[in-house]
């Protein structure tokens, strides 16, 4: 069946780094791509949405690509905050299920001033 | 800009008693889902709703789990009598169209058991 895999955290930044969380998937068809981002006490916010190869989501300094020869989906942003701490998933929409959404296991981020 | 609520945030329950958790979508949506976050463990979806039907529901949704879009504005989950593994965080999110086209999610209900 479709999954997500994403790289395991907790990842600790300084201020200003730059930021990587791999994420690579197993689907079948061109699932959308998504990241979500869930800040400590509160609910799951869409970061960036990809709906086909070559796509690049963007959103608050954030960015990923939709790369269909890799099967991935990285998270990059070039220069992170204190406020970016917050934890991170990747996520596709299931083609063969109604597009339910399959997540990844989630990043922590932490960032340090 | 619109979003989707739920109550409450956080409940409480004996083993074996009814829960209902309570969602409003935002309101032109029409196709809403359930999924749950078992503390620790990865989000998995629960189930599916469209024109007042399940679409499709994991393997998770059993017997013991119920939705209903009661009126115009609500959608709910009934779980009928709780156990000990239902404690997770229940997130509830709606889409304009199917097709992966963007689920905005609610807060969230932590669910309890005890």
């Amino acid at each position: 069946g479709n999954s997500v895999t994403q790289m395991e955290g907790p990842v600790t930044l300084s201020e200003e780094a730059f930021l990587t969380i791999n994420c690579t998937y197993t689907a079948t068809g061109y699932p959308s791509l998504f990241w979500y981002v869930q800040y400590p006490g509160e609910g799951l916010q869409l970061l960036l949405k990809a709906t086909k190869a070559d796509d690049k989501g963007s959103n608050k300094g954030f960015e990923a690509t939709y790369r269909k020869e890799t099967t991935s989906f990285h998270l990059e942003k070039g220069s992170v905050q204190v406020s970016d701490s917050a934890v991170y998933f990747c996520a596709l929409s299931d083609l063969l299920r109604n597009y339910q959404l399959i997540w990844g296991a989630g990043t922590k981020l932490i960032i340090k001033p | 800009e619109p979003e989707v609520t739920q109550t409450p945030s956080h409940q409480v329950t004996q083993m074996g008693q009814e829960v209902i958790l309570r969602c409003v979508p935002i309101s032109n949506h029409l196709y809403f889902y359930w999924y749950r976050q078992i503390l620790g463990q990865k989000v998995e979806f629960l189930v599916s709703f469209y024109n007042n039907e399940i679409s499709e529901k994991s393997e998770i949704f059993d017997d013991q789990f119920s939705v209903e879009r009661p009126d115009g504005s609500n959608f709910t989950l009934k779980i009928r009598s709780t156990k000990l593994e239902d404690s997770a965080m229940y997130f509830c999110a709606s889409s304009a169209e199917a097709g992966g086209d963007t689920q905005y999610f609610g807060p969230g209900t932590r669910l309890t058991v005890l």
